[in-house]
């Protein structure tokens, strides 16, 4: 199985704050990775895929970048509305894996 | 817009078998590229995946839970289910179904059912 892993587990900020969360995989998944966010009590939502992509109505303040090991999704200005808990996944081969999660909360 | 929507028991006991199933509208298990999936997140840690089913039949499980699982397509319905046998307290979870594309993730999501494993 592919591991994930990802950096910080949490992370306080502010609104208007430039967020970074980095993944990283065990092996090289070129840049078959996804990222989802999630708030309390409900499903994740996919908000990048491919490592950059942006999925359909995601705003352009979110970012992704990286490939083979190492990825980064960016939070260019955050919003009260984006304070959550994010998920990077790999989609190179099953089973499928998750990272552990990094949650954005209140500074 | 394509909705799933996740049934099933609430409550399970101990050693029996967990059943699910994931209706889906707007949309068809039929359509391809797209896999169908069931997932789960043990309160409050993080997500798990359990498994993944093509509608040409191609499955794909977890593999340490893979001697329990089995999961089915009902085109004529347009469900499809999941089964967990002899559950224990560490199967408690909120269950998701799922839609993905190969390489590139998990679209579309269930709102989620919480099963607890309890005598």
């Amino acid at each position: 199985d592919i591991q994930m892993t990802q950096s910080p587990s949490s992370v306080s900020a502010s609104v208007g704050d430039r967020v970074t969360i980095s993944c990283r995989a065990s092996q090289d998944i070129s840049r078959w990775l996804a990222w989802y966010q999630q708030k309390p009590g409900k499903a994740p939502t996919l908000l990048i895929y491919t490592a950059s992509s942006l999925q359909t109505g995601v705003p352009s303040r979110f970012s992704g970048s990286g490939s083979g090991t190492d990825f980064t999704l960016t939070i260019s200005s955050l919003q009260p509305e984006d304070f959550a808990t994010y998920y990077c996944q790999q989609a190179h081969s099953f089973p499928v894996t998750f990272g552990p999660g990094t949650k954005v909360d209140v500074k | 817009q394509l909705q799933l929507q996740e049934s099933g028991p609430g409550l399970v006991k101990p050693s029996e078998t967990l059943s699910l199933i994931c209706t889906v509208s707007g949309g068809s298990l039929n359509s391809s590229p797209y896999y169908w999936g069931w997932l789960r997140q043990p309160p409050g840690k993080g997500l798990e995946w359990i498994g993944s089913m093509y509608s040409s039949g191609s499955s794909y499980y977890k593999p340490s839970l893979e001697s329990r699982i089995t999961i089915s397509l009902d085109t004529s319905k347009n469900q499809f289910s999941l089964k967990l046998s002899s559950v224990t307290a560490a199967d408690t979870a909120v269950y998701y179904c799922a839609r993905g594309i190969a390489a590139s993730g998990l679209v579309n999501w269930g709102q989620g059912t919480l099963i607890t494993v309890s005598s």
